[in-house]
């Protein structure tokens, strides 16, 4: 099983939709859990962290359930420049600070 | 806002060569990691560090590889003998904790070993 892996996409949705990324993880130790975002050839850019109580930042919603061991993020009225690839991302908890990466799923919002 | 810098962007260099990848962290950061990704395939974990030593490294980390914070502001990676696979984007991060503290990616240094 994949240590973090993703909905394999792309998804292709119209501006104005809402859309919805998940993500499981194998490992029930795992501490900490983000959202970054790619755009094509460029670096990983922090979208958002994710806590177990859910947080909200602007039209982004994270939610994460540890017992399903399950990441989500669901992004409202989804723009143009919303078009990327949404990578889900998890520390295990180890001192020295490893990230663990899924293969991402790639958005495109058309006009 | 502060932001991760490396130098070069690109770097070209022939198979079995050394070459060094520089990255000047954001300036109260206390820990370093390297990252590499091959086209088209996930972000990998190398190396962290922190406190002038590595704190941990994958299986990818081998031998041919180095990370030196030789002053201040730098870290570096050095890979001895380069091969063809090597040929990655190797991303440089920083953080101002450790586990648990997200974590801030420079533009990346694109490699191609020929």
């Amino acid at each position: 099983r994949k240590e973090v892996e993703q909905d394999p996409g792309p998804f292709n949705v119209p501006e104005g939709a809402t859309v919805a990324f998940n993500c499981t993880y194998s490992n029930s130790a795992s501490q900490s859990f983000f959202w970054y975002r790619q755009d094509c050839r460029k670096e990983p850019k922090l979208l958002m962290s994710v806590y177990s109580s859910g947080n909200e930042d602007g039209r982004f919603t994270a939610q994460l359930n540890r017992a399903s061991q399950y990441i989500s993020l669901l992004i409202r009225d989804s723009k143009l420049s919303d078009s990327a690839t949404y990578l889900c991302v998890v520390n295990e908890g180890n001192q020295g600070g490893k990230l663990i990466f899924g293969q991402g799923t790639e958005l495109s919002v058309k006009p | 806002e502060p932001e991760v810098t490396q130098t070069p962007s690109h770097q070209v260099t022939q198979m079995g060569q050394e070459v060094i990848l520089r990255c000047v962290p954001i300036s109260n950061h206390l820990y370093f990691y390297w990252y590499r990704q091959i086209l088209g395939q996930k972000v990998e974990f190398l190396v962290s560090f922190y406190n002038n030593e590595i704190s941990e490294k994958s299986e990818i980390f081998d031998d041919q590889f180095s990370v030196e914070r030789p002053d201040g502001s730098n870290f570096t990676l050095k890979i001895r003998s380069t091969k063809l696979e090597d040929s990655a984007m190797y991303f440089c991060a920083s953080s101002r904790g450790g586990s648990g503290q997200p974590q801030h990616f420079g533009d990346g240094t694109r490699l191609s070993i020929l």
